[in-house]
């Protein structure tokens, strides 16, 4: 069954300095990987996915990811943190099933804190 | 551009009630998936529809069930509603030449009192 597991509940960053969001993924066969971001009340939105090609994927608002096959990690990272980025941080993996309709399954979330 | 749209976006209900969601897909998108977020939770998948069919099935109740209709908008109908049902209800759509990504809604925040 594939799974993604993102290790840290929070994390905190001072604006203005780089951030990275950890996610480790467990997967059969291809990776599909996504990053959603959620802000308070509202629903969530999409960053950026890995599908195939480039390991380093780009993304809305700044963000990127870069996927790692040995590592089997799909990190979330940012040049320079701004205090609008804080929210709560989703990796996702797409489930490998056949049917085109195939559910997203999400990791337990991180929520990013910028400090100003 | 056109998103997903839900309806309606917050709704309250007595237990034993009966509820139902609405979600209306991207224009042209084929598929539909529902999302139950419990407070403090990661969105858990339901079910979802592609061409009006039942695609996949997740964590649904008994109680709730679900349809695609011929205009591709889906609806969920939950009915004897619990107090653990309360939590955030997203739709989300996509197309197959969409690369797999899911677009999602705003979510539909269900209280049961």
């Amino acid at each position: 069954a594939q799974s993604v597991a993102q290790p840290e509940d929070q994390v905190n960053v001072a604006e203005g300095n780089p951030l990275t969001v950890k996610c480790t993924y467990s997967v059969s066969g291809n990776p599909y990987l996504f990053w959603y971001v959620q802000y308070p009340n509202r629903g969530l939105q999409f960053l950026l996915k890995y599908i195939t090609g480039d390991n380093l994927v780009k993304g809305s608002y700044g963000f990127e990811a870069e996927f790692n096959k040995s590592q089997t990690s799909f990190h979330l990272k940012k040049p320079s943190a701004l205090v609008s980025d804080s929210a709560l941080y989703f990796c996702a993996v797409r489930d490998s099933g056949y049917s085109s309709a195939s559910k997203i399954i999400f990791g337990s979330g991180t929520r990013l804190s910028i400090r100003p | 551009a056109a998103g997903v749209i839900q309806s309606p976006r917050h709704l309250i209900k007595e237990k034993r009630e009966t509820a139902t969601l609405k979600c209306y897909p991207i224009p042209r998108h084929d598929t539909v998936y529902w999302y139950q977020q419990g407070p403090g939770q990661d969105p858990q998948f339901l079910i979802s529809f592609y061409e009006k069919m039942q695609s996949d099935k997740g964590s649904i109740p008994d109680r709730f069930s679900a349809q695609q209709f011929s205009d591709y908008h889906s609806e969920l109908n939950m009915s004897s509603l619990e107090l653990g049902d309360s939590a955030l209800y997203f739709c989300a759509s996509s197309h197959l030449s969409a690369g797999y990504e899911q677009f999602f809604g705003p979510g539909t925040r269900l209280t049961v009192l």
